[in-house]
């Protein structure tokens, strides 16, 4: 095990409605990255936090949002759901950026379905 | 463009086989970092291996090994002596210093290992 928890596992959504997907990052990490995996590919980088703040966002739209907290935790909101954000969103900590011995490890993931 | 490609989508070998799962990248940047990820069904991506781009030496843990050639770009991985719990999908990532140590996946290689 990893150590990164997620929370939902499985959340239903309906289009239009908003959601917030928890992350509890590896003890002694301060940064998060969250990753979209759609079915059958690689997951796509969404934005990494680290100390509280967005460090590097990859190309999804502004209603992809994120917190990072004091405990390093983080969250994902999506708003204005859309079918195509249907997904399995995986969140990884790291330790802090340029580290040298920089290691990505994933949670489990929250798979989102929108219908 | 694609930074990883995987050009196998799915791989099918009989338990006790060999299986060698391919992995070329793109950069431009002299540093940079790459990985191999374990994912089954459970949805977890789980860390195999890291190599940073100035050591091409190959590398072995038990039934794992890794050819890194800097000269074709390419990451490749062999499974020696395949066993059913090696079944899984298979990804390859890239990361680079200079984009905050994102990291950039390949869309995977799935394996299925046959009793």
């Amino acid at each position: 095990e990893t150590g990164v928890t997620q929370s939902p596992t499985h959340l239903i959504k309906t289009r239009g409605q908003q959601v917030t997907l928890r992350c509890s990052s590896q003890s002694g990490h301060n940064t998060v990255s969250w990753y979209q995996q759609a079915l059958g590919q690689g997951p796509q980088f969404i934005f990494q936090y680290y100390r509280e703040e967005e460090n590097g966002r990859g190309n999804f739209p502004p209603r992809f949002s994120g917190l990072q907290f004091p405990n390093y935790s983080s969250e994902l909101n999506v708003n204005a759901l859309e079918l195509d954000d249907s997904a399995l969103y995986l969140c990884a900590s790291s330790l802090y950026p340029g580290a040298r011995n920089n290691i990505q490890y994933f949670g489990a993931g929250t798979r989102l379905s929108v219908l | 463009a694609q930074k990883v490609t995987q050009a196998q989508t799915e791989i099918s070998v009989v338990e006790k086989e060999d299986v060698t799962l391919d992995c070329v990248y793109e950069t431009r940047d002299t540093t940079y970092y790459l990985f191999w990820y374990k994912q089954p069904p459970s949805g977890e991506l789980v860390f195999l291996i890291r190599r940073n781009s100035f050591d091409e030496q190959n590398e072995i843990s038990g039934r794992y090994s890794w050819n890194f050639q800097k000269s074709t770009s390419s990451f490749n991985f062999t499974i020696t002596a395949s066993q059913v719990v090696d079944s899984a999908v298979y990804f390859c990532a890239l990361s680079e210093p200079n984009t905050g140590n994102q990291f950039y996946f390949g869309t995977g290689t799935s394996l299925t290992v046959i009793p």
